[in-house]
């Protein structure tokens, strides 16, 4: 099963950009990487995800390292509304068992 | 409406006591999930459905079982409930499909067990 590692925790100023690092060394060859945040008093939504190529959406860009070990979450600038738990979930070899790790809290400063 | 809609919200109850937590979604989604999350710490996955006849075990299934009564329907039981089963649970669905599987999460349902 692929582990993945990220920080605890992190910080940055509002309407600046925010890159927040996974590294999934066990990745599997065919598991997509997921993103997902949780705001305060809410469940998960989606953020993103990818196979090998970076990809981009309204909320946010990611970026896959060639050789798929890591990947980081861009938000182009932060606002005070992106403060919130980002997990980084690659599935379990296809299955779409997705297992949620404890993610990063991501601090917005004013 | 919610598209994924959890019941009750919120429930408080005693030791021993018998709880059902229900979920029913309106996606037309075959895959369902049932995770808890405790203060500070991330989501841990429960147990999971891929369609009525497919139930798999997560990463914490003990004390718990579970119920796919249809493809909308999904329940989570905890037949003597305990106090360390105090949580907030979520239910969550997804489309079959490659590389995509979004979930959906519904509002989570707030567990107190006395």
């Amino acid at each position: 099963d692929a582990k993945t590692t990220q920080p605890n925790s992190m910080e940055s100023n509002e309407e600046e950009p925010v890159h927040l690092p996974c590294n999934h060394s066990t990745i599997s060859g065919t598991d997509y990487i997921h993103w997902y945040r949780q705001l305060p008093s809410q469940g998960p939504e989606y953020v993103i995800h990818g196979l090998t190529s970076n990809v981009n959406n309204r909320m946010a860009s990611l970026a896959i390292a060639e050789d798929r070990k890591s990947s980081t979450l861009i938000l182009h600038r932060a606002t005070l509304r992106d403060a919130a738990v980002y997990y980084c979930i690659p599935p379990r070899g296809g299955t779409y068992k997705y297992i949620f790790g404890t993610g990063t809290r991501l601090k917005v400063l004013a | 409406d919610a598209d994924v809609t959890q019941t009750p919200r919120n429930r408080i109850t005693k030791t021993g006591k018998r709880i059902m937590l229900e979920c029913s979604q309106t996606k037309g989604h075959d895959r369902m999930y049932w995770y808890r999350q405790d203060p500070g710490l991330g989501l841990r996955l429960i147990y999971y459905s891929f369609d009525v006849k497919d139930i798999n075990k997560g990463e914490i299934s003990d004390g718990y079982s579970v119920s796919r009564q249809a493809q909308a329907k999904f329940s989570l039981s905890l037949e003597s409930a305990i106090p360390n089963q105090t949580a907030l649970y979520f239910c969550a669905t997804s489309v079959r499909g490659v590389g995509t599987g979004e979930l959906f999460f519904g509002e989570g349902s707030r567990l107190t067990v006395l």
